[in-house]
C-alpha cells in the first residue's frame, strides 16, 4: 500500500503562514486530497487533486505538489483552523489516508 | 444539500457480524457517475478506506479485508450497506460513509457524521 507520511504537529501563531506536507511513498501523480477533522467532527474535504479548493472551502488553504510531495498550505491562520489535517490519495489501490498534522495555534 | 447518516449497532461481540447502514439525501447512487465509500477512523491505524459501491453496482473493496466486507446498496430507498464479518476488537472504530467526489478522482466530497463501533466481550 502507498504509505502517506505527514509530520504529527505544528504550532504557528494567528496571522501567521503555515505548510503541512505529506510525502507518498510511491507516485501518486496529482491524486492527492486534504482534509481538516476537528475533535467529535468527521473530516471535511478542503483541496481535491492537489490544488483544487472545494467548495465554501476559504481561499486561505490552498494546496501543491506532484509525484509524491505535496503541501497543505493556510495563509493566513485564524484560530478556527485549529484541526488535525489528513491527506488522501487515490491514485493507487487501495485509497490511503496520512495519520495526520495536528495543527496548534500558540 | 447532500447529507449522509450512519447507522449501527454500537457494541457487538468479537466474531459477529457487523450490519451497517448509510441514509442518504442530495444525490441518487442510480446516476451515472456517483459512487458511495465506507472509511473507518480508528486510534490503532488512523483513517482505512474499506470500500467503494458505483451506480453500476460495481465494487471495489481493500484488499487487506477483502474476504471480509460485503457491499451493498438499495437505490430506491437511497441507502448504502456495508457488512464486515468475524469482528474482532482491533475493529473498533468510527465508521463513516461518504460521496465519492464527482470530479472523478478518489476523494470524499460529503461525509456522515459517523457511527461509533465498540467490539468487546
Amino acid at each position: 500500500d502507498t504509505v502517506l507520511t505527514q509530520s504529527p504537529a505544528l504550532a504557528v501563531s494567528p496571522g501567521e503562514r503555515v505548510s503541512i506536507s505529506c510525502r507518498a511513498s510511491e507516485g501518486v501523480n496529482s491524486y492527492m486530497h486534504w482534509y481538516q477533522q476537528k475533535p467529535g467532527q468527521q473530516p471535511k474535504l478542503l483541496i481535491y487533486k492537489a490544488s483544487n479548493l472545494a467548495s465554501g472551502v476559504p481561499a486561505r488553504f490552498s494546496g501543491s505538489g506532484s509525484g509524491t510531495d505535496f503541501t497543505l498550505t493556510i495563509d493566513p491562520v485564524e484560530a478556527d483552523d485549529t484541526a488535525t489535517y489528513f491527506c488522501q490519495q487515490s491514485w493507487n489501490d487501495p485509497y490511503t489516508f496520512g495519520a495526520g498534522t495536528k495543527l496548534e495555534l500558540k | 444539500q447532500v447529507t449522509l447518516k450512519e447507522s449501527g449497532p454500537g457494541i457487538l461481540q468479537p466474531s459477529q457480524t457487523l450490519s451497517l447502514t448509510c441514509s442518504f439525501s442530495g444525490f441518487s447512487l442510480s446516476t451515472y457517475g456517483m459512487c458511495v465509500g465506507w472509511i473507518r477512523q480508528s486510534s490503532g491505524k488512523g483513517l482505512e478506506w474499506l470500500a467503494n459501491i458505483w451506480w453500476n453496482d460495481d465494487k471495489y473493496y481493500n484488499p487487506s479485508l477483502k474476504n471480509r466486507l460485503t457491499i451493498s446498496k438499495d437505490t430506491s430507498n437511497n441507502q448504502a450497506f456495508l457488512k464486515i464479518t468475524n469482528m474482532d476488537t482491533a475493529d473498533t472504530a468510527t465508521y463513516y460513509c461518504a460521496r465519492r467526489g464527482t470530479e472523478a478522482s478518489g476523494y470524499f466530497d460529503y461525509w456522515g457524521q459517523g457511527v461509533m463501533v465498540t467490539v468487546s466481550s
